[in-house]
């Protein structure tokens, strides 16, 4: 089974729609990352949590929300949509203990197009 | 502010022959460097890490350059093969508050042709 999931896989929504992604992992870190991934940008940084309790903004995060479940789930929402926010989605983990390579592991991608 | 850039946005080569990408940075030097790999429509896979005071780095037909002086890391690939086709991924270390987070560059796009 794979390490980190993200569910849906594929979206369609329309735009003024709240959506959710959702990620799960199965590595005990604590911390997860939000990304978005567009073609010419490269990866961009929307949140990231350094555990539950301790959640922060990236680079881009106008227009999103998250919520920190638990340990491993750690959710996206788009409270309404808007067309450019099309775009594939990431999520990741990585290990900050001291020493760690803070190599970040990363889930499938949710690719989300709203119309 | 923190940047990273990676010049080139494909590269294609022939089998066999090395490739190199390269990745610039700017202001100070990261803590660390990493590269990935990303396939079509999958998440980035994690390569190789490198340290500020380490000059290079090598797993099997990868190595890693970290040059402090022209802010460069090069990443090379020898003997490459098709299967090597891939985006390749360069990502700076953050620092302060966000020690651990990542910075990535837009991506080289690596062709090996039979």
């Amino acid at each position: 089974d794979a390490d980190v999931t993200q569910t849906p896989r594929n979206r369609i929504t329309k735009t003024g729609k709240r959506i959710m992604l959702e990620c799960s992992q199965t590595k005990g870190h604590d911390r997860m990352y939000w990304y978005r991934q567009d073609p010419g940008l490269g990866l961009r940084l929307i949140y990231y949590s350094f555990d539950v309790k301790d959640i922060n903004k990236g680079e881009i995060s106008d227009g999103y929300s998250v919520s920190r479940q638990a340990q491993a789930k750690f959710s996206l929402s788009l409270e309404s949509a808007i067309p450019n926010q099309t775009a594939l989605y990431f999520c990741a983990t990585s290990d900050p203990r001291p020493g760690s390579s803070y190599e970040q592991y990363f889930g499938p991608g949710t690719r989300l197009t709203v119309t | 502010s923190q940047k990273i850039e990676q010049n080139s946005e494909a590269l294609n080569i022939q089998e066999g022959k090395t490739a190199t990408l390269t990745c610039n940075y700017t202001n100070y030097s990261p803590a660390y460097l990493q590269w990935y790999r990303q396939d079509p429509g999958r998440g980035p896979v994690f390569l190789l890490l490198i340290r500020e005071n380490e000059k290079e780095k090598r797993k099997e037909r990868l190595k890693v350059t970290f040059d402090t002086t022209l802010k460069q890391s090069l990443f090379h690939i020898t003997a490459s093969q098709p299967a090597d086709s891939a985006t390749y991924l360069c990502a700076r270390s953050s620092t302060g508050g966000s020690q651990g987070n990542l910075i990535f560059g837009k991506g080289t796009k690596l062709s090996v042709k039979p």
